[in-house]
């Protein structure tokens, strides 16, 4: 497509719930990236996929997270047994150089 | 760990007046990035320096990269009330990916 695209773009979940994220990036993109930005705050770097590379996912807050990212292309994120302080915006970008293209977020509110 | 500082964190100023952010790094970057944040919005790629003392002007904005590669720093001469947002530097990570640090971001409010 020609951006990339993220969905949902809210969820309100209750708190224990898992919640699954999905980006689809810009097509032929061979990086994505996965970040949270919490409220009036910083980018905070989740997890990276490089082509068929492990991923790196040295960001990845605690083990209820985790990516995949399937054909090099679609990537969801899955957070198990949501807790309060996941609520934030779920940033993915994508690049092909040095530069991001970053979808619109996805606002996750754990209630 | 590597860290990208901005100062300041938050500016509010009256239309027509300049601004001015910061960037540091505790590393040498092989290249930094500018991205702009609009109010509710997502992060959109500004520009990138590469070169040592490189300095790159987008109509009012101007970038600057530091001789030694670990500062930079965005200007605004005469802001507008269209550019309020939040402004973030981003570096590449020193392990060698392409995974970047980012700021925590200077927020500009402009006031008509």
């Amino acid at each position: 497509g020609a951006g990339v695209s993220q969905s949902p773009s809210n969820k309100v979940t209750e708190k224990g719930k898992d919640v699954e994220l999905r980006c689809d990036p810009i097509s032929g993109h061979t990086a994505l990236y996965w970040y949270r930005q919490s409220l009036g705050q910083g980018l905070e770097f989740l997890i990276y996929f490089q082509g068929n590379s492990a991923p790196d996912k040295s960001g990845l807050p605690s083990d209820r997270f985790s990516a995949e990212r399937t054909g090099g292309s679609v990537s969801t994120l899955t957070i198990q047994r949501t807790q309060q302080e996941d609520s934030a915006v779920y940033l993915c970008a994508s690049s092909l150089g040095a530069s991001y293209t970053f979808g619109s977020g996805t606002r996750l509110t754990v209630v | 760990g590597q860290q990208v500082m901005q100062i300041p964190q938050y500016q509010h100023v009256q239309e027509g007046e300049d601004f001015t952010t910061y960037c540091n790094s505790s590393t040498t970057l092989s290249n930094i990035q500018w991205y702009k944040q609009r109010p509710g919005g997502h992060p959109v790629f500004l520009i990138q320096l590469v070169k040592s003392g490189e300095v790159k002007k987008q109509k009012r904005l101007t970038f600057q990269f530091g001789e030694a590669k670990k500062n930079s720093s965005l200007h605004i001469t005469a802001t507008q009330t269209t550019d309020v947002g939040t402004y973030f530097c981003a570096g590449p990570n020193s392990g060698g990916y392409n995974k970047l640090i980012f700021g925590a971001g200077t927020r500009l409010a402009v006031h008509p």
